[in-house]
């Protein structure tokens, strides 16, 4: 079941902040964080693991609610370079370990001058 | 390293011809997958390999076949193209065999046209 984001799109001034929310219905095992840019591949952004560990860039930072199921990805001080659509990717906590990841439909961020 | 790479960038087939998309990776990976991407849906992943000799079905599977004979190589059959298969398709590779513990890296993508 595909993971619900928001907002579906925002528009930023450069300096300015954005928060994108990331919710499933169903116990998680670990969230990923892509940014795409028009016309090209999906780049890592964050993973966001069952029991509290991350690995991703030092100047992105993000949160994982895991009795909610829900994420969060916390842009600050925008910069032009961070347009693009941002896309959350899901894990279901099976039990047995997880292999598939399940994708929501993106979050097109727009910073303008 | 060449990372994860998909050949071809663009393909136009007809309704009914079968054809083979290329991935390869040159990182040792264990976890390789396909996704198909259509405007406003997101990624759905079609297939994916947690090792060589290993395959299973994703969230869209019908119509495509795949195969991991090797670590590097992970090909996407289409068995008899339809237009609903027009779409662009990333190729993606992650050190894991879970797939979902580490990042998981993207191919630049095949876009295909079924008319």
């Amino acid at each position: 079941q595909q993971p619900v984001q928001s907002p579906q799109a925002v528009i930023l001034r450069e300096g300015e902040d954005a928060v994108i929310n990331c919710s499933s219905s169903k116990a998680l095992y670990s969230v990923h964080w892509y940014r795409q840019k028009h016309g090209e591949a999906p780049v890592f952004l964050m993973i966001l693991l069952k029991g509290g560990e991350q690995k991703g860039h030092d100047k992105i930072s993000a949160s994982f609610n895991e009795k909610k199921q829900q994420s969060s990805l916390y842009l600050t001080a925008s910069q032009l370079s961070y347009s693009g659509t941002y896309f959350c990717g899901t894990a279901r906590d099976s039990g047995a370990g997880s292999y598939q990841l399940t994708f929501g439909k993106g979050t097109k961020l727009s910073v303008i001058p | 390293n060449a990372g994860v790479t998909q050949t071809p960038k663009f393909q136009v087939l007809k309704t009914g011809q079968s054809m083979t998309l290329q991935c390869a990776q040159d990182m040792n990976h264990e976890y390789m997958s396909w996704y198909r991407q259509d405007p406003g849906m997101g990624l759905r992943l079609i297939h994916y390999s947690v090792g060589a000799g290993i395959t299973d079905q994703g969230e869209v599977p019908n119509g495509y076949n795949v195969s991991r004979s090797t670590t590097e190589d992970f090909p996407l059959r289409l068995l008899s193209a339809a237009p609903s298969q027009t779409s662009v398709y990333f190729c993606a590779s992650s050190y894991s065999g879970t797939g979902v513990s580490y990042e998981q890296y993207f191919g630049p993508g095949t876009r295909l046209t079924v008319t």
